[in-house]
């Protein structure tokens, strides 16, 4: 079974402030994703990363996928209030099957 | 377009009874899932389809039965429910192999 961990589990900062978001596996993969999930609603796909390195940015939000396919990081600039969700990342190691990890939560205080 | 749409959004059910949880689509997408989230547990597969007729377990199938007798349509069933069952069940849909279309998701209790 592959595992993804996500680091932290909760996270509380002010609005304007940077953050960071881990996740790391100990197995290889051919793609990550990163979906973040607001209260009462299905997950919502951010990022798909697929070559090991990449790096993608979305406005705000940075996605880094690790050399060796093992890891990824999403970097919030200035963090807004309407960030405030929980983000979700997957991994897909060669099948039709995601493995997710159990998520951050992100509270971005105004 | 309405995406991935499911029925019902909640419900409450007692302890060895039945029910049918109905995910649709309208992305013509081949690939369908159905997951269930739990706290501190993040998403879990249950089975999921890639294609009109055909399905497959995932990671937690015990206790639960599909079909996809329609391509847009994705059918999870609970024969006998426990509440070891309750959870939020989310459906999927995707056209490739990279990126997943949710539901709502549908709150399910048993007691």
């Amino acid at each position: 079974t592959q595992l993804l961990e996500q680091s932290p589990q909760f996270l509380s900062i002010q609005e304007g402030e940077n953050l960071t978001v881990y996740c790391n596996s100990s197995s290889v993969f051919s793609s990550l994703q990163w979906y973040r999930q607001e209260p009462g609603e299905g997950p919502v796909l951010l990022v798909t990363v697929v070559t090991g390195g990449e790096v993608k940015k979305l406005k705000r939000l940075t996605f880094q996928f690790g050399d060796a396919r093992k890891d990824s990081s999403l970097h919030i600039t200035a963090a807004q209030p309407g960030d405030t969700g929980l983000y979700l990342c997957a991994g897909r190691a060669g099948s039709y099957q995601l493995t997710f990890g159990k998520g951050t939560k992100l509270s971005v205080i105004p | 377009n309405a995406g991935v749409t499911q029925t019902p959004k909640f419900r409450v059910l007692k302890t060895g009874q039945s029910m049918t949880l109905l995910c649709a689509q309208d992305m013509n997408h081949e690939y369908m899932y159905w997951y269930r989230q739990d706290p501190g547990m993040g998403l879990r597969l249950i089975h999921y389809s890639v294609g009109e007729g055909t399905t497959a377990k995932g990671e937690v199938p015990d206790g639960y039965n599909v079909s996809r007798l329609k391509k847009q349509n994705f059918l999870l069933g609970l024969e006998s429910a426990a509440p070891s069952q309750t959870s939020v069940y989310f459906c999927a849909s995707s056209y490739s192999r990279y990126e997943q279309y949710f539901g709502p998701g549908t709150r399910l209790t048993v007691t």
